[in-house]
């Protein structure tokens, strides 16, 4: 099971927007309306902070959003603030085996 | 609210084997599955396996086949893993997290130290 392939390290300044890819196959992110984004600072056990590839779980703010085409989903984060800076992983929450695998992670700079 | 608490944290040798649990609270134990996740220091999130608490059937990450066992005490609304043949790769924090659309909660993770 091969891990979903993000880009290692993504940096924004105050107020500007970051975007993060998440690249799988059809048989995972592609094949599904089903991705997740986690965010996790240092020591910490990972949020959630979109499932279903666009829907945000209460209480995460509206800077944050998700998309996907094909196989690649997107995480942006809008109007960076100095906590959105963090790891971040994509993971695919449906596929064709039932075997799961996180993204390679983003660490966002701000 | 929803919990999910951790315990079994420790120090390890080589060879040993280590059993974590998950103690649920503030839903149907069993409605929804558990998920295990591990990060090494410094490495990315590793997906383990799951565990469905109403059946006891489970999936294993390829990664770990032969050495991990998931198990539950629905009594106790609690899971737990138990990873053996402990190698010094296998230190790590390991979560447990309720599965669902998005795994919403997760519980505070619990550092295995193999040494």
């Amino acid at each position: 099971q091969s891990a979903l392939t993000q880009p290692p390290s993504a940096s924004g300044s105050l107020g500007q927007s970051v975007t993060i890819s998440c690249t799988g196959t059809s048989s995972d992110v592609g094949g599904y309306n089903y991705v997740s984004w986690y965010q996790q600072h240092p020591g910490k056990a990972p949020k959630l902070i979109i499932y279903e590839v666009t829907r945000r779980p209460s209480g995460v703010p509206d800077r944050f959003s998700g998309s996907k085409s094909g196989n690649t989903a997107s995480l942006t984060v809008s109007g960076l603030q100095a906590e959105d800076e963090a790891d971040y992983y994509c993971t695919s929450d449906a596929n064709t085996n039932g075997l799961y695998v996180f993204g390679t992670g983003t660490r966002v700079t701000v | 609210q929803v919990q999910l608490v951790q315990s079994g944290a420790g120090v390890k040798k080589p060879g040993a084997s280590v059993k974590l649990s998950c103690e649920a609270s503030g839903y149907i134990f069993t409605n929804y599955a558990i998920h295990w996740v591990r990060q090494a220091p410094g490495q990315r999130l590793e997906w383990m396996g799951w565990l469905n608490p109403d059946n006891g059937k489970t999936k294993y990450s390829q990664t770990f086949q032969d050495r991990l066992t998931f198990t539950r005490d629905t009594s106790a609304s609690t899971a737990y893993m138990e990873l053996s043949n402990l190698r010094s790769e296998d230190t790590a924090v390991y979560y447990c997290a309720r599965g669902s659309s998005g795994w919403h909660y997760w519980g505070q993770g619990a550092l295995i130290t193999v040494s």
